[in-house]
């Protein structure tokens, strides 16, 4: 069965320093979101893409982090430079296009210390 | 913008009992609207949709009926089992897909 696949599952870094988050979403799926989950609280969208390009990051703290998906395929959520509440669950998900269902993988538990 | 509210938890039943989580949502639109659960330490995986108005999802013995009159789409299953313990999220998608904060269910034996 088709999933979407991220890495690294977990990470630790120290604050200031810089961590990037993978993702692979299912093939041929348009769409692909990126979601921070604070622990207890649900998943906020952080950037949305269609294809190669950018719906919305509205909610993206742009100082910090950047997102890219430069063949509409896999995508790359960075972080530069971490701060203690970058602490969270960084999930990724996909759909075939923006209205149908978004299938998610299994995550990336970020800790920064 | 769109925004979603459910219930807080958490939901501390006893198995076989009977379960609700409310949800309401606010759109600009007419939106999709979805269950997902999430287990600890898991992703989230989608329990059930409805796309439309009055359309019914179910799926595991849960039920959501969209409800346009009211905003609504309210998680329901009958008897509730230790397995269903976990984390439930309502979402709404219309240009973005969007979550309540998620309600925590506890079923005891």
């Amino acid at each position: 069965e088709a999933e979407v696949a991220q890495s690294p599952r977990y990470k630790i870094t120290e604050k200031s320093q810089a961590v990037a988050f993978w993702c692979d979403p299912i093939s041929g799926h348009a769409t692909l979101y990126w979601y921070r989950q604070i622990l207890g609280q649900g998943p906020e969208l952080l950037v949305q893409f269609q294809d190669e390009s950018v719906v919305d990051d509205s909610q993206l703290p742009k100082d910090r982090f950047s997102a890219e998906r430069l063949k509409g395929v896999d995508s790359t959520l960075k972080i530069q430079p971490a701060e203690l509440g970058d602490s969270a669950m960084y999930l990724c998900a996909s759909s075939l296009e923006v209205e149908a269902e978004a299938f998610f993988g299994q995550g990336t538990r970020l800790t920064v210390v | 913008g769109d925004s979603v509210t459910q219930m807080e938890g958490p939901v501390t039943l006893s198995e076989e009992a009977f379960l609700t989580i409310n949800c309401t949502y606010t759109a600009t639109g007419y939106p999709s609207l979805f269950w997902y659960v999430q287990y600890p330490g898991e992703g989230l995986q989608l329990l059930l949709k409805a796309t439309k108005a009055d359309d019914k999802g179910s799926n595991k013995g849960f039920e959501a009926t969209y409800r346009k009159e009211t905003t609504s789409f309210h998680l329901e299953k009958g008897s509730v089992q230790v397995s269903d313990s976990a984390v439930y999220f309502c979402a709404s998608q219309y240009s973005t897909l969007t979550f309540g904060k998620g309600t925590m269910l506890l079923v005891s034996p």
